[in-house]
């Protein structure tokens, strides 16, 4: 079975600051992972997905993600935050266990960037 | 090329009402699936559909039941409203049949029972 855990609910990083958001998935074959981004009153938008290509995935907006097997680990970085940043962030896990592509979400992050 | 599309924005129903939401997929995308998402929390599979067909289902009472069609729309349909229905309801179209693993969503249809 899959899941994935974000640790932290909620990150506040001053502008300009590094970005690191933490996913930690569970799954019992080589996994689909993805990074979506929420806005407030809006649907997800995919940032990246990693797909058993390069381990180290370069998303939409400056956003990476490294897979590390070894820590079934998928977090996302960015160098420097910028304003626009702060928004709710997703990490989800897709196996394709018994067939099925469906994915499955973590709670959620919130980033938060001051000025 | 159009992205998806929801309709409506906002809906406050009774309890106990039933609900029609509906979404728009990107055309030539044959597969679209719904969430739930409540408050605070990431979405919630509720099922998919793939032709037409449902082809998976999240763990969410038979009173949420839903229809594609042709066009590349669908609808989420939710009988006898309870209170925990309320919530951002999603839709995500695929654009390769039934594995394919990227979802594009809309924006939601933001659900209040009351």
């Amino acid at each position: 079975a899959q899941s994935v855990t974000q640790l932290g609910s909620h990150v506040s990083v001053s502008e300009g600051a590094l970005v690191l958001l933490r996913c930690n998935y569970s799954s019992s074959v080589p996994p689909y992972l993805f990074w979506y981004v929420q806005y407030p009153n809006q649907g997800l938008q995919l940032l990246l997905k990693y797909t058993s290509a390069a381990t180290l995935v370069k998303g939409i907006n400056g956003f990476e993600a490294e897979f590390k097997k070894s820590e079934t680990s998928f977090h996302l970085t960015k160098p420097s935050a910028h304003m626009s940043d702060a928004a709710e962030y997703f990490c989800a896990v897709s196996d394709g266990s018994g067939g099925s592509y469906i994915p499955t979400f973590g709670r959620g992050t919130s980033l938060i960037v001051h000025p | 090329e159009t992205g998806v599309t929801q309709s409506p924005t906002h809906l406050i129903k009774t309890r106990g009402q039933q609900v029609t939401l509906r979404c728009s997929s990107q055309s030539g995308h044959n597969t679209v699936s719904w969430y739930q998402q409540a408050l605070g929390q990431g979405p919630q599979f509720i099922f998919q559909y793939y032709r037409e067909e449902e082809n998976g289902r999240g763990n969410f009472p038979p009173r949420f039941s839903g229809l594609q069609f042709p066009n590349y729309s669908s609808e989420l349909n939710v009988n006898a409203l309870e209170l925990d229905d309320s919530a951002l309801y999603l839709c995500a179209s695929s654009p390769e049949g039934a594995a394919s693993n990227e979802q594009y969503f809309g924006p939601g249809t933001r659900l209040t029972v009351t």
